[in-house]
């Protein structure tokens, strides 16, 4: 059983270019959240997806964007990308429903870079 | 959201017990705690959750006070393999602190 996985595992960017990252939920998962952990931080919760629609937004700005598709894995995106974007995005899953009592399943993350 | 308190870090000798606690007095009546841990490199991963009885799993206890202001996660034969950041997320278990970094000493 396939755990989340997340593409790609590094990645490096300039200022101003903008990104995307994926993630496949772990399997029999519906629901997909994306967090943001600078070097010696908590994770920071950006958004999460539930039947391809944005569900609950945490303090980021419009530049970070998702995406969910129909077989549940997604997508985020972010736009003009600055220095401060450099961190490792962790993808979570965890089914629908009582997400509140859900355990949430992490993937590796994604490290991304900004120059 | 319900807001933690946690420790910065702790330290514990290997094979011994380590008790993290964890103040989360804005929490509702419905809120759920659960503690996640984060190893060096990795995504964080699931320890335990509960409500408002003590929980026990393979990996952990969870002691949560009466009152459900705080909870202690007890890990009762600490291994060199448990040195990671604690992470006690109460409410919607979305948002996380800065957590407890446990350094397990040989």
């Amino acid at each position: 059983d396939a755990g989340v996985t997340q593409s790609p595992t590094h990645l490096i960017k300039t200022r101003g270019q903008q990104v995307t990252l994926r993630c496949s939920p772990k399997s029999g998962h519906d629901t997909v959240s994306w967090y943001q952990q600078a070097l010696g931080q908590g994770p920071q919760f950006i958004f999460q997806y539930y039947e391809e629609e944005e569900r609950q937004r945490g303090n980021f700005p419009d530049r970070f964007s998702g995406h969910q598709f129909p077989n549940y894995s997604s997508e985020l995106n972010v736009n003009a990308l600055l220095l401060g974007d450099s961190a490792l995005y962790l993808c979570a899953s965890s089914s629908s429903g009582q997400v509140y009592q859900e355990t949430q399943y992490f993937g590796p993350g994604t490290r991304l870079l900004v120059l | 959201d319900a807001k933690t308190t946690q420790p910065n870090s702790m330290e514990s000798n290997e094979e011994e017990p380590v008790h993290l606690p964890c103040n989360h007095s804005t929490i509702s009546g419905t809120d759920y705690i659960h503690w996640y841990r984060q190893l060096p490199s990795q995504g964080p991963e699931y320890v335990i959750h509960g409500l408002t009885s003590n929980v026990n799993n393979r990996m952990a206890s969870l002691a949560i006070a009466e009152d459900r202001k705080s909870s202690t996660l007890i890990l009762h034969r600490a291994t060199l393999r448990d040195a990671a950041v604690y992470y006690c997320i109460p409410a919607n278990n979305l948002f996380f602190g800065t957590g407890t970094r446990l350094t397990v000493i040989p």
